[in-house]
């Protein structure tokens, strides 16, 4: 079955610091891959996406996420993390042919230290 | 400004009782989508409708209905069959039900069951 694993549920992080969000997926076929933000009690904003091509793609706010098909990864990355993108991040991925389901990871919540 | 709007933000139900939560869309958008959000879970699909006037169950669609008699229109009815109803609840919409179209999302509705 396919699925979305986030491992870390917590990251904390200084601000200035680099950050990496993993994320890894279960999926026999070519993965439409995402990453969204939550900001707490709001909707998810998406911060990038890989379909196929250049497997390193930029998003906004700074933030990259490399495609790894061999180790079925698409971690999320950003040089220096600012107080604002303290938030909650969701890997998810979308399965090809029929409906647009997404399958979402559990969200790594993320604090930035001043 | 294009997008997705929820109402009520916040929605209280006594044990028993339905309610209908409110998901409206102006980006022309075929597809809609309801997610339940629970700390910990991600993102769990409810019911999906790719066209007006037709709708699929999702991962956990027992205790809830939708209608979809509006493309822009997709409300989402959590009745009293629903045992454990209290959560975030998600509206989302694509311009189509291919896995590589982004899904755009409201900015959700807070139920909780008294």
């Amino acid at each position: 079955a396919q699925s979305v694993t986030q491992p870390d549920i917590h990251i904390t992080v200084s601000e200035g610091a680099s950050l990496e969000l993993r994320c890894n997926y279960s999926y026999g076929a070519t993965p439409y891959l995402f990453w969204y933000v939550q900001s707490p009690g709001q909707g998810l904003q998406l911060l990038l996406k890989y379909f196929s091509g250049d497997t390193l793609v930029q998003g906004i706010k700074g933030f990259e996420a490399e495609f790894k098909r061999s180790q079925s990864s698409f971690n999320l990355r950003k040089p220096s993390v600012h107080w604002s993108d303290a938030a909650e991040y969701f890997c998810a991925v979308g399965l090809s042919g029929g409906y647009n389901k997404l399958i979402f990871g559990a969200g790594t919540r993320l604090a930035v230290h001043p | 400004d294009g997008g997705i709007t929820q109402s009520p933000k916040y929605l209280f139900r006594k044990e028993g009782q339905n309610v209908t939560l409110s998901c409206e869309q102006n980006l022309n958008h075929d597809a809609m989508y309801w997610y339940r959000q629970d700390p910990g879970q991600g993102l769990r699909l409810i019911y999906y409708s790719q066209i007006v006037n037709d709708f699929q169950k999702g991962d956990i669609a027992e205790g809830y209905s939708v209608s979809r008699e509006k493309k822009e229109s997709f409300p989402l009815t959590v009745t009293s069959a629903q045992k454990n109803p209290t959560a975030f609840y998600l509206c989302a919409s694509s311009i189509t039900s291919g896995g590589n179209n982004e899904q755009f999302f409201g900015p959700g509705t807070r139920l909780t069951v008294l």
